[in-house]
């Protein structure tokens, strides 16, 4: 059963960091991109960025591009993504996905509030 | 980055309509198109792929079409646990990009 599970959210104060992990189980990890998409309170989804399997290929969105890193240990079966510089409107559930074009398994995303 | 405008944004409709949603893009994206289903506190679930395959386990009831900057999703016959918000997603290109939601409500 493919499985993933997020850590790491929690409350941080402008400008400060914070790194999300994902943990994946029941498929073989470094054969799939894995992708990061967020949603605010109350609001849609927003994708944030992408890996490729090998970690060569790496995509961002603009308003993140320069502030968040996204990467990956195959050994650990863990995706990671490091928010630096953090704003109040990155406050959302930020969701882990596997994408094969189509996001087809999401966790159940990981709460990250950034206010003073 | 591609615009995906979905319509209508909410929509009230009773146990057993027949429900469509429009998705329009902003330029041609192929078939490179998904439909999620998502309830109040749970992730987004995939309904539909490539425009119109059926993910598996996803109830017959639901259909997509469409292919370019057109697309649809079509509930034959709305059930209660039908009730949820409505998202197109494109993977044409990247930056990968959703629609705003369509809420379907119970009338």
């Amino acid at each position: 059963e493919v499985q993933l599970v997020e850590s790491g959210g929690g409350l941080v104060q402008p400008g400060g960091s914070l790194r999300l992990s994902c943990a994946a189980s029941g498929f073989t990890f470094s054969s799939f991109a894995m992708s990061w998409v967020r949603q605010a309170p109350g609001k849609g989804l927003e994708w944030v960025s992408v890996i490729s399997g090998s970690g060569h290929s790496i995509y961002y969105a603009d308003s993140v591009k320069g502030r968040f890193t996204i990467s990956r240990d195959n050994s650990k079966n863990t995706l990671y993504l490091q928010m630096s510089s953090l704003r109040a409107e990155a406050t959302a559930v930020y969701f882990c996905a596997r994408e094969v074009g189509a996001f087809d398994y999401w966790g159940q995303g990981a709460l990250v509030t950034v206010s003073s | 980055a591609i615009q995906l405008t979905q319509s209508p944004s909410s929509l009230s409709a009773s146990v057993g309509d027949r429900v469509t949603i429009t998705c329009r893009a902003s330029q041609g994206i192929s078939s490179d198109l998904a439909w999620y289903q998502q309830k109040p506190g749970k992730p987004p679930k995939l309904l539909i792929y490539d425009a119109s395959s059926l993910e598996s386990g996803v109830p017959s009831r639901f259909s997509g079409s469409g292919s370019g900057t057109d697309f649809t999703l079509t509930i034959s016959s709305l059930q209660p646990e039908d009730f949820a918000t409505y998202y197109c997603q494109q993977f044409n290109i990247y930056p990968r990009t959703f629609g705003q939601g369509t809420k379907v409500e119970i009338k």
